[in-house]
């Protein structure tokens, strides 16, 4: 059965903190990639990765950053948290070429900044 | 031009009744447009997809509708079932060369017993 898990399913951090969110799949994907949720806004891209080491600004790249150093994990940084990056955060993953790159979700983390 | 706009944001149908969602597109691009489902404190999770040479797929209770020439697709769930309850997310993507979706806002069904 295809995982994607995420560290943490509710976090809770003070404005100025650095924030990392942590992604991992089983299923040896070659693609990544870190959404945010917004009621009304639906899920937006904040990075993506296919490959390790390598990564792409998405839709909403403005503070946050990235890194890939394994295949399985792709981690997001919140280099100095603020309140408008409270939010849903949802990992995804997908097979280069198979099944038009089916994307595969995790849970989510709920991240209050305070 | 890349956005996916859909419609509604949010929908109450009875049990057993015809639950319709909307979304449009700008891209001719596009080639490839999931729905995913998500259920609260879930992820979201793919339901249905079609590619634009087709105009219907059908998967049981839940068909897509594609219309080319008018940039439109929509998704609808025969029979509503409660169980049905969720948000759906309509995307397009272009297949070739990337790998991401484009997604809509969301649209919040709830199907009453």
């Amino acid at each position: 059965d295809v995982k994607v898990t995420q560290s943490s399913r509710y976090l809770v951090k003070r404005t100025g903190e650095k924030v990392f969110l942590e992604c991992v799949q089983d299923m040896d994907h070659e693609n990544m990639f870190w959404y945010r949720q917004d009621p009304g806004l639906g899920l937006r891209l904040i990075y993506f990765s296919y490959d390790v080491k390598m990564k792409e600004k998405g839709d909403i790249p403005e503070g946050y950053s990235v890194s890939r150093e394994k295949k399985e994990r792709f981690s997001l940084i919140l280099e100095s948290a603020s309140t408008n990056q409270t939010s849903m955060y949802l990992c995804a993953s997908s097979m280069e070429g198979a099944n038009y790159n089916e994307q595969f979700f995790g849970p989510g983390t709920r991240l209050t900044v305070l | 031009q890349q956005q996916v706009k859909q419609s509604p944001q949010s929908l109450i149908v009875q049990k057993g009744g015809i639950s319709i969602i909307n979304c449009a597109y700008e891209n001719t691009a596009f080639d490839y447009f999931p729905w995913y489902q998500q259920f609260p404190g879930k992820g979201p999770a793919l339901l249905i997809a079609i590619r634009p040479d087709v105009s219907e797929k059908k998967e049981g209770r839940f068909t897509i509708s594609f219309n080319k020439s008018a940039k439109q697709f929509s998704l609808h769930i025969m029979d509503s079932q409660p169980g049905d309850s969720a948000t759906y997310f309509c995307a397009a993507s272009i297949t070739s060369g990337t790998y991401k979706y484009i997604f809509g806002t969301g649209t919040r069904l709830k199907v009453l017993a």
